[in-house]
C-alpha cells in the first residue's frame, strides 16, 4: 500500500493555459475521487468515479473541466483555459466500497 | 444554512488538556462521519471514523456520534503540540456516490 499518488505537486501557469493533473489511486481502490480545496474551506467534491465509470459530478465542474480514469486505474483531472479563480489545492482520495477514502498530497495550482 | 458547520476556532488547550472538536450536520439521511486532520499547506489525513450512535474510541482519540442530534465530536486526550492542525468533520453523503461533503475546519492550537 503505497498511497495515493499525485502529480505534479505544483504547477504554476498563465491564465488562458490547459493544465492536466494525474492521480493514482492505492492498488484495488474501485472508488476514485477529486475535490478541490481553496483555502480556509474544506475540500468540495468534483466528481467520482467506480472503476472506469464517471458516476457523479459536482455542479462546480464547469464544462473547462473534464476528468478521465481509463481502465479503471490513474485518473486525470484537465482545466481548460484556466482563469484566475481556478488557483486551488485539487485532492484526490481513493477507497473500496463502504471504506474510508484516503487522500493524495494533492496539486497546488497556482493561476498567474 | 451550511450541510456541515464546525467552529473555526482557533481552540486552544494547554498540553495535556482534552480538546473537544465538535461538528453538527444538516443531511438527517448522513450515514458515515469521518474525521480528518490537516497540517498547513498538506492534504487531509484521516484519523477516526464513525457509523453508529455513541462513543468510538482509538488511542488518545474519542469520536462521539448523536444522529438525534446530528452531532458529530471529536475528543483529543492528553493534546500534544503535535496536535496542533485544523481538524475536518466530513459527512458521507446518502446515494451512490458516497461523496464526502466538510466543514471549514476547526483550527487547534496546543500550547506548551
Amino acid at each position: 500500500d503505497t498511497g495515493v499518488s499525485q502529480n505534479p505537486r505544483h504547477k504554476i501557469t498563465k491564465r488562458g493555459q490547459n493544465v492536466t493533473f494525474r492521480c493514482d489511486p492505492i492498488s484495488e481502490h474501485n472508488r476514485l475521487y477529486w475535490y478541490r480545496q481553496t483555502l480556509g474551506q474544506g475540500p468540495e467534491f468534483l466528481t467520482y468515479f467506480q472503476n472506469e465509470a464517471q458516476l457523479e459530478k459536482s455542479r462546480l465542474l464547469s464544462d473547462r473541466f473534464s476528468a478521465e480514469r481509463p481502465k479503471g486505474s490513474f485518473s486525470t483531472l484537465e482545466i481548460q483555459r484556466t482563469e484566475q479563480g481556478d488557483s486551488a489545492m485539487y485532492l484526490c482520495a481513493s477507497s473500496l466500497q463502504r471504506q474510508p477514502q484516503h487522500f493524495g498530497d494533492g496539486t497546488r495550482l497556482s493561476i498567474l | 444554512q451550511k450541510e456541515v458547520e464546525q467552529n473555526s476556532g482557533p481552540l486552544s488547550v494547554p498540553e495535556g488538556a482534552i480538546a473537544s472538536l465538535n461538528c453538527t450536520y444538516s443531511d438527517r439521511g448522513s450515514q458515515s462521519f469521518f474525521w480528518y486532520r490537516q497540517y498547513s499547506g498538506k492534504s487531509p489525513e484521516l484519523i477516526m471514523f464513525i457509523y453508529s450512535n455513541g462513543d468510538k474510541e482509538d488511542g488518545r482519540f474519542t469520536a462521539q456520534l448523536n444522529k438525534a442530534s446530528q452531532y458529530v465530536s471529536l475528543l483529543i486526550r492528553d493534546s500534544q503540540p503535535s496536535d496542533s492542525a485544523t481538524y475536518l468533520c466530513a459527512v458521507e453523503n446518502t446515494g451512490t456516490a458516497s461523496k464526502l461533503t466538510f466543514g471549514t475546519g476547526t483550527r487547534l492550537q496546543v500550547t506548551l
